[in-house]
């Protein structure tokens, strides 16, 4: 079982570009997260779809865009990053009430 | 705005000594109490989801205690070891909010020194 399967690990983007986060998971789970991890703040929640087919914004949702591909897939789209979104991106999944995150995604934008 | 403090940020410890650190959630409207242990270069991983007020749990040297009336949560570790250091995070969900509702603290960073 992978569980939750994130790419890229690593990105850096200059100010403009865009790009797309991937995530995956193969538990059967509904319900799907994405969050960002900035030093000396709590994971903050992005946008989150609570099944296939929906989603909706968390508390940080303004430069981001997500898609709900199917029950397996949910990915997050930076149209055009700016430093403010340098960053650690984590996807999760929820079993119930438990979480399950990917491995994280290093975003630096220059 | 909802709010969920950890103290203290940071802890160092000798390995063998117990610890303990808190969570404090608003009281009102509780859904559950989520704790998360997170590795350096790691993911978070799941300890506990608690939800009863009374509630203790436990897995193997780490346990947690809940009171949702006072909107407090703590998480001990008896005997630590070099392998606990992480970051310990909580998380408050409470009713009514929607599903994407729930609210990290900043955590505890641990650090056992041998």
């Amino acid at each position: 079982n992978a569980g939750v399967t994130q790419t890229p690990k690593f990105q850096v983007l200059k100010t403009g570009q865009s790009m797309t986060l991937q995530c995956a998971q193969d538990m059967n789970h509904n319900s799907m997260y994405w969050y960002r991890q900035d030093p000396g703040m709590g994971l903050r929640l992005i946008y989150y779809s609570a099944s296939e087919g929906t989603t909706d914004k968390g508390e940080v949702p303004n430069g981001y865009n997500v898609s709900r591909l199917n029950k397996r897939e949910f990915s997050l789209r930076l149209e055009s990053a700016a430093p403010s979104q340098t960053s650690v991106y984590f996807c999760a999944s929820r079993d119930i009430e438990k979480l399950f995150f990917g491995s994280g995604t290093q975003l630096s934008v220059l | 705005i909802l709010n969920v403090e950890q103290s203290p940020q940071s802890l160092h410890v000798q390995e063998g000594d117990s610890t303990n650190f808190t969570c404090s959630f608003p009281s009102s409207n509780f859904y559950a109490l989520h704790w998360y242990r997170w590795e350096t270069a790691k993911s978070p991983e799941a300890l506990f989801v608690m939800t009863l007020n009374g509630d203790e749990k436990k897995k193997g040297r780490i346990s947690a205690t809940l009171n949702t009336k006072e909107g407090y949560s703590y998480l001990y570790i008896k005997g630590s070891q070099p392998e606990d250091s992480a970051t310990y995070l909580c998380a408050f969900r409470n009713y009514g909010g929607s599903q994407g509702n729930l609210i990290f603290g900043k955590g505890t960073k641990l650090s056992v020194k041998p």
